[in-house]
């Protein structure tokens, strides 16, 4: 149980475009989503935290206007990358909460983004 | 502050010796402490976690240990194969999010 699945795997796109990414909790409802981005050989750097149905609490630093967060529902959240840049090339993982003991976080299997 | 340290970054053994990475973190509130490995390319798994009303936790090969009041905690490897070598983090959960310390990349030789 507990399997988040996330959209696409992997993502080529070209300078000044937007990308959206999904993330999807399969087996359990997820009353919290979290949004990582870890460049190579780095830690995972926690974006922001996101509750179904309000809005998306960031982490300092991370542009809000930048990268858009949505969790319309319990089991599904989007990550969509706007005006996206060679930067932002990364690996891109959600996690998901709502079950087990507090603070377990379930993770997706990342995206990997390339921006040219 | 927030962050995690993590030492060291790398670590090398000989298959069958130990292998112990160690965490230290600075606020108090926290109170869940997970170990992830993640191999290349892969997401994070998490492997062994402890909470902040338990000193250690034993998972066959894998243990923990955590001295809240000195706040920091470590994971112990035994035994190693080759299979173990990925890339480890340790994290302090808190406010209902985690930090990450920056990893340990371990190595076992055969």
């Amino acid at each position: 149980g507990a399997v988040v699945s996330q959209h696409p795997s992997w993502v080529i796109c070209k300078s000044g475009t937007s990308v959206k990414i999904e993330c999807r909790s399969l087996d359990f409802q997820a009353t919290t989503m979290f949004w990582y981005r870890q460049f190579p050989k780095q830690s995972l750097m926690l974006m922001a935290t996101s509750n179904e149905g309000s809005k998306a609490t960031y982490e300092q630093g991370v542009e809000k206007d930048k990268f858009l967060i949505n969790h319309a529902s319990l089991t599904l959240s989007t990550l969509t990358v706007t005006s996206a840049h060679p930067e932002d090339s990364s690996f891109y993982i959600c996690s998901a909460s709502g079950v087990g003991a507090p603070y377990e976080q379930y993770f997706g299997p990342g995206t990997r983004l390339t921006v040219t | 502050g927030e962050n995690v340290e993590q030492h060291p970054s790398t670590l090398s053994v000989q298959e069958g010796d130990s292998a112990v990475i160690k965490c230290t973190y600075s606020d108090s509130a926290s109170n869940y402490f997970p170990w992830y490995k993640q191999e290349l390319g892969k997401r994070p798994q998490l492997i062994i976690d402890i909470r902040s009303n338990v000193g250690e936790k034993k998972d066959q090969r894998i243990a923990v240990t955590l001295n809240k009041t000195a706040k920091h905690f470590s994971l112990h490897i035994t035994e190693t194969q080759p299979e173990d070598s990925a890339v480890y983090f340790c994290a302090r959960g808190g406010y209902n999010k985690l930090i990450f310390g920056a990893g340990t990349r371990l190595a076992v030789h055969p």
